[in-house]
């Protein structure tokens, strides 16, 4: 059973560029959530995906944007890059409303660095 | 707004000792609570959850509490070994069935270092 997967793993872009991470849930997770973990900190965040709608968001400009796709797996958009985007950017995925444990499963995480 | 809070920031001991981590959270009014593993650069593997309803959960060498009404978990590892030192994260989720279940707050987390 393949746990939560991410692409890339790696990032390196340049400021005002445009990234896109992608994320694949865990099997049988319906539910796809973001955060952003600067070096140091804990995870912040970002926005969850259930049903192919944003059911909510934390406090991230409109750069950030994201997707969910029928099969359950998400892209993460992030437009005109800042050096302060710089993060390892992690997707969690769980069951959503149909999880009583609500128990959230995180991926290994793609490192953004914009120069 | 939640805001999670760990103690201490870092932590280093020779193998074979008992700790204790620390984990407090402003809000009580929380779903469930998970204790998080990070090794450097990594991503996040779930070491223990407890729901609100329940007052600890044990999974090997590890056990954590929770007491609600005064916004605090304890991760308790016994005989630490070298292969235990990362960073433990500590996170909550709201108690609100609608737009903020499945959120997670997190604390900044406790550095661990086991030395032989």
């Amino acid at each position: 059973d393949a746990g939560v997967t991410q692409s890339p793993t790696h990032l390196i872009k340049t400021r005002g560029q445009q990234v896109t991470l992608r994320c694949s849930p865990k099997s049988g997770h319906d539910t796809v959530s973001w955060y952003q973990q600067a070096l140091g900190q804990g995870p912040q965040f970002i926005f969850q995906y259930y049903e192919e709608e944003e059911r909510q968001r934390g406090n991230f400009p409109d750069r950030f944007s994201g997707h969910q796709f029928p099969n359950y797996s998400s892209e993460l958009n992030v437009n005109a890059l800042l050096l302060g985007d710089s993060a390892l950017y992690l997707c969690a995925s769980s069951l959503g409303d149909r999880g009583r444990r609500n128990e959230q499963f995180f991926g290994p995480g793609t490192r953004l660095t914009v120069l | 707004k939640q805001e999670v809070t760990q103690i201490p920031a870092a932590l280093s001991v020779p193998e074979g000792e008992n700790l204790v981590l620390n984990c407090s959270f402003t809000d009580s009014a929380i779903y469930n609570l998970q204790w998080f593993r990070q090794d450097p650069g990594k991503g996040l593997t779930s070491l223990l959850l407890i729901q609100s309803s329940q007052r600890e959960q044990t999974s090997g060498r590890l056990n954590a509490s929770l007491d609600k009404s005064s916004g605090r978990s304890t991760l308790y590892i016994a005989a630490s070994q070298p292969g235990d030192s990362a960073t433990y994260l500590c996170a909550v989720s709201s108690a609100d069935r609608g737009s903020t279940l499945g959120r997670l707050y997190f604390g900044r987390g406790t550095q661990l270092t086991v030395w032989p």
